[in-house]
């Protein structure tokens, strides 16, 4: 089962923008690269999903470079409320939509 | 439309005890999955049900099980609860059970076993 690695940390100030990069050495060449969120005592939160090159939606980018060996959630100017948990979500195993969870990066945005 | 419902969402129990824990997914939605998280770690994967059926399992034992019923909603029972079993449990739904879908989460019920 293919594995994801990322930082355990990141700090950061109020209206930088922050990357979070993600190595899946062994994605398969149909699985699709997830993030979530997750904040204290709550359920994480679908960021952005993609495949290939560059994604973009009201809350997030995401970059995947041509051998798709690791991604990279862009957050643009951050603000306090974005101090969470930010999970890139490996391969899935088997047919069925099953999330495999990492210990995940932890972000604090500072004053 | 509301989320993801859990209930309940805190609860104590004692060693050996039994534990119900229900969710009620996003109205459409047909699937549901079940999660636990340790704290300071992600969640990890329980199981999977779709249209009533286990789609998929975890690496847990026995003394965990789970089942969906005809509104979609489910419950996840856990029998002779240990200490190790305290955590927060997560339910999410998703329209389907195919890989991509997205996964929506509920608040998660905060089990701790004295």
């Amino acid at each position: 089962l293919a594995k994801t690695t990322q930082p355990i940390s990141m700090d950061s100030y109020e209206g930088q923008e922050v990357n979070i990069t993600c190595s899946h050495n062994n994605i398969a060449t149909n699985d699709y690269i997830t993030w979530y969120q997750q904040f204290p005592s709550q359920g994480p939160r679908f960021i952005i999903q993609g495949y290939k090159t560059k994604v973009t939606n009201e809350v997030a980018s995401l970059f995947i470079p041509a051998d798709r060996k690791s991604s990279t959630l862009s957050l643009p100017r951050v603000s306090l409320s974005d101090t969470a948990v930010y999970y890139c979500l490996g391969p899935f195993s088997g047919g069925y939509n099953k999330l495999i969870f990492g210990a995940g990066t932890r972000l604090a945005v500072h004053p | 439309d509301a989320g993801v419902t859990q209930s309940p969402t805190h609860l104590i129990k004692t060693r050996g005890q039994h534990v119900t824990l229900r969710c009620s997914p996003i109205s459409g939605h047909k699937s549901v999955s079940w999660y636990q998280q340790v704290l300071g770690q992600g969640p990890q994967f329980i199981f999977q049900y779709y249209e009533k059926e286990e789609r998929g399992r975890g690496n847990f034992p026995d003394r965990f099980s789970a089942r969906q019923f005809p509104n979609y909603s489910s419950e996840l029972n856990v029998n002779a609860l240990l200490l190790g079993d305290s955590a927060l449990y997560l339910c999410a739904s998703s329209l389907t059970s195919g890989r991509g879908n997205e996964q929506f989460f509920g608040p998660g019920t905060r089990l701790t076993v004295l």
